[in-house]
């Protein structure tokens, strides 16, 4: 298997601008996770989906984020419109039973985003 | 969030042992966890130990579990300039996974 896949690898965009951050998780799992990594905060959970269904999306920042799973295999994160303070690495993760607490959490390569 | 507590940083000379320390909050979680980040990388389960365990030994990893007073730690034996790398515990309540702040291990040589 492949692992969790990440798109881009890195991206720099200008404040204003879209960013769309996308996940494809291992084939069978069926609980996705989203997170960011800063040096100020370390890593926060910002959002996970269990069977494609977001479950708790109460660490996404601000409206200016949202994410969806249209199916099993795949996952956006969106940033509309960016701002310099969204600069972090996004991790995807995913994991192979339900719910979090009883499997490992395998973890995408992240994107490293650079707003401007 | 849950407050999962590390130290930031830890120099240990390569051959000697470490100890990452970890303080969580939450008892309801069945499992916890220690994952390694190398430079550039996501995070890898390094190993975890159930949580109706005292301590769990992995090779060169010792898991120790304190559930009174909420504290985890992870010993590496011979510390090797390989084991260099951001090392955060995890608590998993309900169906969710808490990290730490990673505790970034230096091994000098």
């Amino acid at each position: 298997d492949a692992g969790v896949i990440q798109s881009p690898r890195h991206e720099v965009t200008e404040m204003g601008q879209e960013v769309t951050l996308r996940c494809k998780p291992i084939s069978g799992h069926n609980s996705l996770f989203w997170y960011r990594q800063t040096m100020m905060r370390g890593l926060e959970l910002l959002i996970y989906f269990n069977n494609n269904v977001p479950i708790d999306d109460s660490g996404m920042p601000e409206d200016r984020f949202s994410a969806k799973m249209p199916n099993a295999s795949f996952s956006t994160l969106k940033i509309q419109p960016s701002e310099p303070r969204d600069s972090a690495v996004y991790f995807c993760a995913s994991s192979g039973l339900a719910g979090g607490n009883t499997g490992e959490l395998f973890f995408g390569e992240g994107s490293r985003l650079t707003v401007l | 969030g849950e407050d999962v507590e590390q130290s930031l940083f830890l120099s240990v000379r390569e051959g000697d042992s470490s100890v990452i320390n970890c303080t969580y909050t939450d008892s309801s979680s069945t499992y916890l966890y220690w994952y390694k980040q190398e430079p550039g990388a996501g995070l890898q389960l390094l190993t975890y130990i159930f949580s109706n365990m005292d301590m769990k030994q992995d090779q060169r990893l010792t898991v120790l579990l304190n559930k009174k007073d909420k504290h985890l730690s992870l010993r590496i034996a011979d510390t090797q300039t390989g084991d260099s790398a951001i090392y955060f515990c995890a608590e998993t309540p309900g169906n969710q996974f808490y990290f730490g702040t990673g505790t970034s291990l230096t091994v000098i040589p």
